[in-house]
């Protein structure tokens, strides 16, 4: 199965800071991309899709590269709530649209 | 709004049990799905369906099978629950049937296998 790619923190940030989530895909010919979140405990939540032209959300960027097969995911001015786990994932393009988890980044922002 | 619901929150089995897990979505989807997440491994996808009666194994099908008879209802079923089937399952469904929507995910089922 192609591979998806994330750095599984946790992230440790104070209130304010900006922070960054980089994902790496292994297949070219991924199709869509997209960032969930998933609180403790709970099941996972659409954040954002991903564009090649980037796309922004308040205070959430997200970006691909598909030259470099990642995808990024700026939070900007972190709140406590945005303490979770932020799942990359991508779906292949083909017979089988089957989307591809990554393992999760944690994140933990502190007063 | 959207809703994926799974019949149990919470499950205790013995070792050798067959074990039901249903799932129920709300919106006509297609396409439905099977998850299990373990600590340290993330969402590892058992089984899929694009349509009715139609099923397709994903990365870790052992010891699991599934059924959709009708376009609603995905069930996931352990034929005899082993301890290491001891996870949180999760179902999801997606529109439209290229599969490049939004994923909808129930609020998971966590089995303990005894």
């Amino acid at each position: 199965r192609k591979e998806v790619e994330q750095d599984p923190g946790p992230f440790n940030v104070p209130e304010g800071a900006t922070v960054a989530f980089n994902c790496t895909y292994s297949n070219s010919a991924s199709q869509s991309f997209f960032w969930y979140r998933q609180d403790c405990r709970k099941e996972p939540k659409l954040l954002m899709s991903v564009y090649s032209s980037g796309n922004e959300d308040g205070r959430f960027t997200a970006q691909l590269n598909r030259a470099s097969q990642y995808i990024s995911l700026l939070i900007r001015d972190s709140k406590l709530s945005d303490s979770a786990t932020y799942l990359c994932v991508v779906t292949e393009k083909g017979g089988s649209y089957i989307p591809t988890f990554g393992r999760g980044t944690s994140l933990i922002v502190h007063p | 709004d959207v809703k994926v619901t799974q019949s149990s929150r919470y499950l205790v089995k013995r070792t050798g049990e067959k074990v039901f897990l249903e799932c129920v979505q709300d919106m006509d989807h297609e396409n439905m799905f099977w998850y299990r997440q373990d600590p340290g491994l993330g969402l590892r996808l058992i089984y899929f369906s694009y349509d009715v009666k139609m099923k397709e194994k994903g990365d870790i099908p052992e010891g699991y099978s599934v059924s959709r008879e009708k376009k609603e209802r995905f069930s996931l079923i352990l034929e005899s629950a082993s301890t290491n089937q001891t996870s949180m399952y999760l179902c999801a469904s997606s529109f439209p049937a290229a599969g490049t929507g939004e994923l909808f995910f129930g609020e998971g089922s966590r089995l303990t296998v005894l």
